[in-house]
């Protein structure tokens, strides 16, 4: 266990659909990250948050959605997805945005797949 | 854009030492190397990291060149368990970003 959860852990949505990710981290952290891994790639930083304030919108399109109501937790909210979007999202958090060396804590991940 | 370099794949007997090395040519003199591992699916797990000196813990030693342009990260006596995907990663000059490459997929043989 890392101090950083996901739920859930599996989800299945149709192209219509909205759902929402959570992230949870219980470690003190003041940043909070969102990546995408599509099958076989490296990890794609999404969006980043310090102090619940977005520093990052790593071009990504509009039908992800970010919310970071305080420090604890992070939610990626979908809607209108496509197939391509069908990957494992994780979450991660650090205990500042910036400086070193302050390792990244990742969640588990939830595996996303749209039908 | 990734400022580091690591083979695709490696083998490693089982209880053998398994080292993995990584170029970071680039790297500036106040960054850090990490290194992480990524067991099939899951999140990626720390594994250390370092600045100057070699650095050993509980999971591994990581071995810097002087003039810190290489890395080599080693387990010591690699069990099935560590199969995985191990990245090596520096920070991107003057941002917090971390770049994530394709790393090297360490296969434990029994």
């Amino acid at each position: 266990e890392t101090g950083v959860t996901q739920t859930p852990r599996h989800l299945v949505m149709g192209m219509t659909n909205k759902k929402s990710l959570k992230c949870e981290q219980h470690l003190g952290h003041n940043a909070m990250y969102w990546y995408k891994q599509s099958a076989k790639k490296p990890l794609e930083l999404m969006f980043v948050y310090s102090l619940e304030e977005r520093v990052e919108n790593n071009s990504v399109p509009s039908r992800f959605s970010p919310e970071c109501p305080n420090s604890s937790h992070l939610f990626l909210h979908l809607h209108t997805l496509q197939p391509e979007d069908s990957a494992l999202y994780l979450c991660a958090s650090r205990e500042r945005l910036a400086g070193d060396p302050y390792e990244q804590y990742f969640g588990p991940g939830t595996r996303l797949t749209v039908t | 854009d990734a400022k580091t370099t690591q083979p695709p794949s490696m083998d490693c007997a089982e209880g053998r030492a398994a080292n993995l090395p990584c170029n970071h040519s680039t790297i500036s003199g106040n960054e850090y190397v990490y290194w992480y591992r990524q067991i099939h699916s899951q999140g990626p797990q720390y594994i250390i990291h370092g600045l100057k000196n070699n650095e050993t813990n509980e999971m591994a030693s990581l071995i810097i060149t002087e003039d810190r342009k290489s890395s080599t990260l080693i387990l010591p006596h690699a069990t099935l368990r560590d199969t995985a995907v191990y990245y090596c990663i520096v920070r991107v000059d003057g941002t917090y970003k971390y770049i994530f490459g394709t790393g090297t997929r360490l296969k434990v043989l029994a």
